[in-house]
């Protein structure tokens, strides 16, 4: 069983259009995460998510919205796609302990056109 | 913010030797992470730091953590073909966000 599954793999939108990642973990886990990972390799952390928090990174524009219809989900909607948000995005998903290592999804190709 | 640097960016090395990629991280956390990750691929969780002075070894991988230099090395001892891949660092900062150092782009070559 895939322990952090995300769907779809591929992304190719036009720009201003709005699309949704969905991210599903089978772990248990209380926390999930979406990152941005960039051409560069660069990964940026963009939410994390339980579900008595929501902690956005204040540097990710308002067009990121995330939204979690129940513990094993937490899908990414985008709002008026633009060409800098052809990325990976990664969901992942860890407990909430400091010492628990987060597990990763096989990452979702954005590419805007 | 926790501003987390790696070096090497790159490292390209030759089958059987020895090297060390550093990071260096901004705040006085005592949790650092290391992960993996292949080409088109997702990240691998390879090691979890715990405490000053702490030392995990897997094959030919080891990390270790100085907090008070706030510091941690991963060494590659004989290094082999398959190690090759990008690794990074990661750390929580003092607000609760998780962040990842720049990367080390690592090749080993026969």
């Amino acid at each position: 069983d895939t322990a952090v599954s995300q769907t779809p793999k591929y992304l190719v939108t036009q720009m201003g259009n709005d699309k949704s990642i969905k991210c599903e973990q089978n772990l248990g886990h209380d926390t999930m995460y979406w990152y941005k990972q960039d051409s560069k390799k660069f990964l940026k952390i963009m939410f994390s998510y339980n579900n008595k928090e929501l902690i956005i990174n204040e540097t990710v524009p308002n067009r990121f919205s995330p939204k979690s219809p129940d513990k094993a989900h937490l899908n990414l909607h985008i709002n008026s796609l633009e060409l800098g948000d052809s990325a990976v995005y990664f969901c992942a998903s860890s407990q909430p302990r400091d010492e628990e290592t987060q597990y990763f999804g096989p990452g979702t190709r954005l590419l805007v056109l | 913010e926790l501003k987390v640097e790696q070096n090497p960016l790159f490292l390209s090395m030759q089958e059987g030797k020895n090297y060390t990629i550093y990071c260096n991280y901004s705040t006085t956390s005592d949790r650092l992470y290391w992960y993996r990750q292949d080409p088109g691929k997702s990240l691998e969780s390879l090691f979890v730091l715990l405490s000053n002075g702490a030392v995990k070894q897997e094959g030919r991988l080891m990390a270790s953590l100085d907090t008070k230099a706030r510091l941690s090395t991963l060494h590659i001892t004989a290094a082999v073909h398959d190690l090759s891949a990008t690794y990074f660092c990661a750390g929580w900062s003092t607000g609760n966000q998780f962040y990842f150092g720049t990367g080390t782009s690592l090749t080993v070559i026969p």
